[in-house]
């Protein structure tokens, strides 16, 4: 039963560094999601996907990237961290974009 | 104007009482509703979900949704410390987004 799996949980990275978070579900969703969350904010969404192949810009898409292959896998990649970058960062899913999302445990990372 | 507005708070209630959560959202054509409750350091987890005008109970948890006046609101009964957490408001419009709430926290005195 382990629903939406983020890896790492922690990473630090220097600036100008590139890495790819990682995010697995087995819920046989078609909706994925990343946001990220600065300390005493909301959720912004970075970038969602409506099925594989499928994916579209969110709120704060600028500094990252997206993939979908599969059902199962949603990695979003940082190219050239950047401090503002600093931040809590959730995958989640859904079965229908109207049902409730499931999250992972998430993943801090920092960039010095 | 935010297109989810909550209180950030902090809202302190002693334990046992009725601790009462609301949030406001801008777009009329909102269709789903939802609240979350986020433990400092943990990812948001579900808590209710409600579409319809109305109350929806679930234990000591009601959300009742006005769409008219464009709020919608957690009431939680008998508040335990346990329950000391952000509350995250979401609401979907019926597009691929759902909009998040800054969260309010809520502490639960002993």
């Amino acid at each position: 039963n382990a629903g939406v799996t983020q890896t790492p949980k922690f990473r630090i990275l220097k600036i100008g560094q590139s890495m790819t978070l990682q995010c697995t579900q087995d819920m046989n969703h078609n909706y994925m999601y990343w946001y990220r969350q600065d300390p005493g904010m909301g959720l912004k969404l970075i970038y969602y996907s409506v099925g594989a192949g499928i994916t579209d810009k969110g709120e704060v898409p600028n500094g990252y990237n997206v993939s979908r292959s599969t059902t199962e896998d949603f990695p979003l990649r940082l190219e050239l961290a950047a401090p503002s970058q600093t931040s809590v960062y959730f995958c989640a899913s859904s079965s229908d974009r109207t049902q409730p999302q499931h999250f992972g445990d998430g993943t801090r990372l920092s960039i010095l | 104007q935010k297109e989810v507005e909550q209180n950030s708070g902090p809202l302190s209630v002693p334990e046992g009482a009725i601790a009462s959560l609301n949030c406001t959202y801008s777009d009329r054509g909102s269709q789903s509703f939802f609240w979350y409750r986020q433990y400092s350091g943990k990812s948001p987890e579900l808590i209710m979900f409600i579409y319809s005008n109305g109350d929806k109970e679930d234990g000591r948890f009601t959300a009742q949704l006005n769409k008219a006046s464009q709020y919608v609101s957690l009431l939680i009964r008998d508040s335990q410390p346990s329950d000391s957490a952000t509350y995250l408001c979401a609401v979907n419009t019926g597009g691929f987004k759902t909009i998040f709430g800054a969260g309010t926290r809520l502490f639960v005195k002993a």
